[in-house]
């Protein structure tokens, strides 16, 4: 099966620095999402984000599909940041997604005040 | 428009036991999958449904189990509890199966 890679595994930060989370794949996908765990263990959608470039004030994201990786942006980091940072993807099915995400391990980031 | 409901939020139960968990999807939504979180396995896929028929299954035993109803609510079983079950589940739903957007979860404890 397709397997997901996330970089670092662990980021500790400053409050207002920036920082860059990767997720890599190894097969094609044809479904990508990232997502923060809060501390009461809810995932909370941030891109959903196959292909290209999205943003939403702060962070960014962007997917390379052809090289098969894909990178979220933390800009001016804050406090509220903190928590698991979870990419998802399913692998190419013609017959459409059927809702079955692979999730990498996460990267654990602090943001300390 | 309310989001994914997952009850209850907290369980413990003993071994040898089961368990019903319920989750109401997003008004609309057809898709609902379900995972299981631990520390040492990370997030992984049980199952998803979708107009009340399971398309998908993740490699879990058959003491786990599911079921979507024509309102597109789904439970998920699991039987013959062992200590290992002890985890976070979580479901999401989504319209077909793209993007999804996720419950709070249930924990669940087995001692």
């Amino acid at each position: 099966g397709i397997q997901v890679e996330q970089s670092p595994p662990d980021l500790i930060l400053q409050e207002g620095a920036n920082s860059t989370l990767r997720c890599n794949f190894s097969d094609s996908v044809n479904n990508l999402q990232w997502f923060h765990q809060n501390p009461w263990g809810q995932l909370i959608n941030l891109f959903y984000i196959p292909s290209g470039t999205k943003q939403n004030g702060r962070l960014s994201a962007t997917t390379v599909a052809t090289e098969r990786y894909s990178l979220l942006y933390i800009s001016s980091s804050q406090t509220t940041d903190s928590g698991v940072y979870f990419c998802a993807v399913e692998q190419v099915n013609y017959g459409g997604s059927q809702g079955n995400l692979i999730f990498g391990k996460g990267t654990k980031l602090s943001v300390k005040p | 428009k309310a989001g994914v409901t997952q009850t209850p939020r907290y369980l413990i139960k003993t071994r040898g036991q089961q368990v019903t968990l319920s989750c109401s999807p997003i008004s609309g939504h057809r898709s609902v999958s379900w995972y299981q979180q631990t520390p040492g396995q990370g997030l992984q896929f049980l199952f998803e449904y979708f107009s009340e028929t399971q398309r998908n299954k993740g490699n879990f035993p058959g003491r786990f189990s599911g079921r979507q109803f024509s309102n597109s609510r789904s439970e998920m079983n699991v039987s013959t509890l062992e200590l290992g079950d002890s985890a976070l589940y979580l479901c999401a739903s989504s319209l077909q199966g793209y993007i999804q957007y996720f419950g709070a979860g249930t924990r669940l404890s087995v001692l």
